[in-house]
């Protein structure tokens, strides 16, 4: 099935400044990716998504990059806010029913 | 509430206990899902349902019992758990579970088994 790494496991970056997350996953079949924002004691929530006929998607200070060769994809976070302190997840779907998802990054923004 | 509600929102059992966790979307979807999250571990996918059927089962021990009598209520069933089970426990909806639908989650539910 498909595994989804996720680097690093905690992120610390000054509040301004741009975050980056890596995701890698192993089944080449994956053709949707999404990242997930979890705050503190809160849900996951969907933040961006990208498909395989896409290789850059961007909303706002959010941006997600994706490089199908390699198999994988990152979340950029430029501006960074306090409110962006959270852990973040990705995750790999292939059609079949089901998301795998990676660990989770905790992202600190340092005010 | 809207979207996706989750009951209780904590509970504390015993090894011996039977109790029920439920989930209900309002939302107009037709796959529901649980999953497991316990601390620095991915997200565990336990049960699929999709239009009320199950679609996957994660090999999840039979401790865990899933029901869906309709698309918008999922349950599951706890009975004899092992303290290794607490965990926060997250239901989710989505239009249809083909992976390729956003999920939206419910808060969970804090499970804690002594």
């Amino acid at each position: 099935g498909e595994n989804v790494e996720q680097h690093p496991s905690t992120l610390s970056v000054q509040e301004g400044d741009s975050a980056v997350i890596k995701c890698t996953y192993s089944d080449s079949a994956s053709n949707y990716f999404p990242w997930y924002k979890q705050e503190l004691g809160k849900r996951p929530q969907l933040i961006i998504d990208i498909r395989s006929n896409v290789g850059e998607k961007k909303d706002q200070r959010i941006a997600v990059t994706l490089n199908k060769t390699a198999k994988h994809f990152s979340l950029h976070i430029t501006e960074t806010q306090p409110e962006d302190s959270a852990v973040y997840f990705c995750a790999a779907g292939d059609g079949n029913n089901r998301l795998a998802f990676g660990k989770g990054n905790q992202v600190v923004v340092i005010p | 509430e809207t979207g996706v509600t989750q009951t209780p929102r904590h509970l504390v059992m015993g090894m011996t206990n039977k109790k029920s966790l439920k989930c209900e979307q309002h939302l107009g979807h037709n796959a529901m899902y649980w999953y497991k999250q316990s601390a620095k571990k991915p997200l565990e996918l336990m049960f699929v349902y999709n239009f009320k059927e199950q679609t996957e089962n994660n090999s999840v021990p039979s401790r865990f019992s899933p029901e869906c009598p309709n698309s918008s209520h999922l349950f599951l069933h706890l009975h004899t758990l092992q303290p290794e089970d607490s965990a926060l426990y997250l239901c989710a909806s989505s239009q249809k579970a083909s992976g390729m639908d956003e999920q939206f989650f419910g808060p969970g539910t804090r499970l804690t088994v002594l």
